[in-house]
């Protein structure tokens, strides 16, 4: 079955300094992966996405995700935190296989930066 | 060009009454997606639409829950003889094809159900 981890609840870091929000994943078959925003009373913004080629993927907002194989690991990162970067964020996965598009998602971790 | 919309935005239903829930895709988008955001429950898939294929229905809770996609665009889920445990955010979202294209949401509807 597939399943995602976000094993911080909440990540707290201060403005400027760079922030990581940890992903770990489990899926048959070569993953799609997925970061996606929320910010407060509002749906998911899509920040960046994992499919195939370079391991380092660039998004929206001077966010970057790097895939792990190995690890399986899909970590979101940012080299200076913004004050406006504080919102929930989610990682998701489907698998490449199948006729499904079906996201599944993790539970999602708070970043909250402090000024 | 426009997003996703859904309506209503809030709804506030008795126990026991059905409920229809709306969505619009953005134009040319082949997929269409329903999810269901809940505090104890997190992200989950309840439907998807691919063209003309037949959806997969995998994550509806219950027979209560069904949707359909009308000429390939609008969709509705329809929420029969609801209870206080379907209170939750459901969220519509499409995509060009079901496949390696992000899904976009819209801004969901709150469901509260007393």
């Amino acid at each position: 079955a597939q399943s995602v981890a976000q094993p911080e609840d909440q990540v707290n870091v201060a403005e400027g300094n760079p922030l990581t929000v940890k992903c770990t994943y489990s899926v048959s078959g070569n993953p799609y992966l997925f970061w996606y925003v929320q910010y407060p009373n509002r749906g998911l913004q899509f920040l960046l996405k994992y499919i195939t080629g370079d391991n380092l993927v660039k998004g929206s907002y001077g966010f970057e995700a790097e895939f792990n194989k190995s690890q399986t690991s899909f970590h979101l990162k940012k080299p200076s935190a913004l004050v406006s970067d504080s919102a929930l964020y989610f990682c998701a996965v489907r698998a490449s296989s199948g006729n499904t598009g079906k996201l599944i998602f993790g539970q999602g971790t708070t970043l909250q930066v402090k000024p | 060009g426009a997003g996703v919309s859904q309506s209503p935005s809030n709804k506030v239903t008795e126990k026991g009454k059905d409920v229809e829930l709306r969505c619009d895709p953005i134009s040319g988008h082949t997929a269409l997606y329903w999810y269901r955001q809940s505090l104890g429950q997190g992200l989950e898939f309840l439907i998807y639409f691919q063209g003309n294929s037949a959806p997969d229905k995998s994550g509806l809770p219950s027979d209560r829950f069904s949707a359909e996609r009308t000429g390939g665009s609008v969709s509705t889920l329809t929420i029969q003889r609801t209870q206080q445990e379907d209170s939750a955010v459901y969220l519509c979202a499409s995509s060009l094809t079901g496949s390696i294209h992000e899904q976009y949401f819209g801004p969901g509807t709150r469901l509260t159900v007393t």
